[in-house]
C-alpha cells in the first residue's frame, strides 16, 4: 500500500534559515506526490506538486521540492524562512493519476525571530 | 470567489448525542471530500462523492457514521450516537476533477474545518 512518512512532528528554525522537512514515500511505481500547508484554524492548501515531469518542483511562497527515486524522497526546503511560514505541512502521496491522497501525519513548523 | 464552507467551525456535544456536521462546495467542483484529522492518525479519508453519488466509503469507521449529498451543493457528515473517540477535526474537500496528473486542474480545495468534542 502507497503511504508516506514525515520525519519530524516538529521542526524549529530561526527566521532567515534553511527550511528542510522531510517526506518518503513507499510505492512500487513512481507516485504523485504533494505538500499541502496549514495555517493556524484555516484548511490545508497546495503548496506544490510532483506529477512525473521536472524532478525539482517549484512551488507558492518559495518553496520548492526535489523528486528523489533513489531515496524514496520529496523533501520540502526553503532557502530563508520567514515567520508568517510558522504551520503545519504535510506531504502527500498518490499512487496514480486518480486514486485518492494519502496523507503523513504532518510536520509542524516553528519559526523563531 | 467563496471556498469551501463548513459549519459549525465547533461543536461540543455528550456522549450518545446526534452530530451532523456540513458542507457547501466550492461552485463547479464535481468531487466532494470528508477527511477527519487526528493527533494519533493524521488526515485520514472518509468517504468522497462524484455528482452527488457517494463512491468510497471505505474510510468511514463504522455504522454510526453517515453522509448524503442531497444535491451538488451541500453535504453533511452525520455521527449517530457520538462517543468520546469521535474527537477530532473534520474537513470538507472539493475539487473540480479526480486527476492529479499535470495535465489536470485536480487539487483539493479544504474548508477551514469543524472541530468536535464529545465529553
Amino acid at each position: 500500500a502507497q503511504s508516506v512518512t514525515q520525519l519530524g512532528s516538529h521542526v524549529s528554525v530561526s527566521e532567515g534559515a534553511l527550511v528542510l522537512l522531510r517526506c518518503n514515500y513507499s510505492s512500487s511505481v513512481p507516485p504523485y506526490l504533494f505538500w499541502y500547508v496549514q495555517y493556524p484554524n484555516q484548511g490545508l492548501q497546495l503548496l506544490l506538486k510532483y506529477t512525473s515531469a521536472a524532478t525539482l518542483v517549484k512551488g507558492i511562497n518559495g518553496f520548492e521540492a526535489e523528486f528523489k527515486k533513489s531515496e524514496t524522497s520529496f523533501h520540502l526546503t526553503k532557502p530563508s524562512a520567514h515567520m508568517s511560514d510558522a504551520a503545519e505541512y504535510f506531504c502527500a502521496v498518490s499512487l496514480s493519476g486518480n486514486t485518492p491522497l494519502v496523507f503523513g501525519k504532518g510536520t509542524r513548523l516553528s519559526v523563531i525571530a | 470567489d467563496a471556498g469551501v464552507i463548513q459549519s459549525p467551525r465547533h461543536e461540543v456535544t455528550e456522549m450518545g448525542q446526534e452530530v451532523t456536521l456540513r458542507c457547501k462546495p466550492i461552485s463547479g467542483h464535481d468531487y466532494l471530500f470528508w477527511y477527519r484529522q487526528t493527533m494519533m492518525r493524521g488526515l485520514e479519508l472518509l468517504i468522497y462523492f462524484n455528482n452527488n453519488v457517494p463512491i468510497d466509503d471505505s474510510g468511514m469507521p463504522e455504522d454510526r457514521f453517515s453522509a448524503k449529498m442531497p444535491n451538488a451543493s451541500f453535504s453533511t457528515l452525520k455521527i449517530q450516537p457520538s462517543e468520546p473517540r469521535d474527537s477530532a477535526v473534520y474537513f470538507c474537500a472539493s475539487s473540480p476533477e479526480y486527476r492529479w496528473d499535470r495535465q489536470s486542474t485536480g487539487e483539493l480545495f479544504f474548508g477551514e474545518g469543524s472541530r468536535l468534542t464529545v465529553l
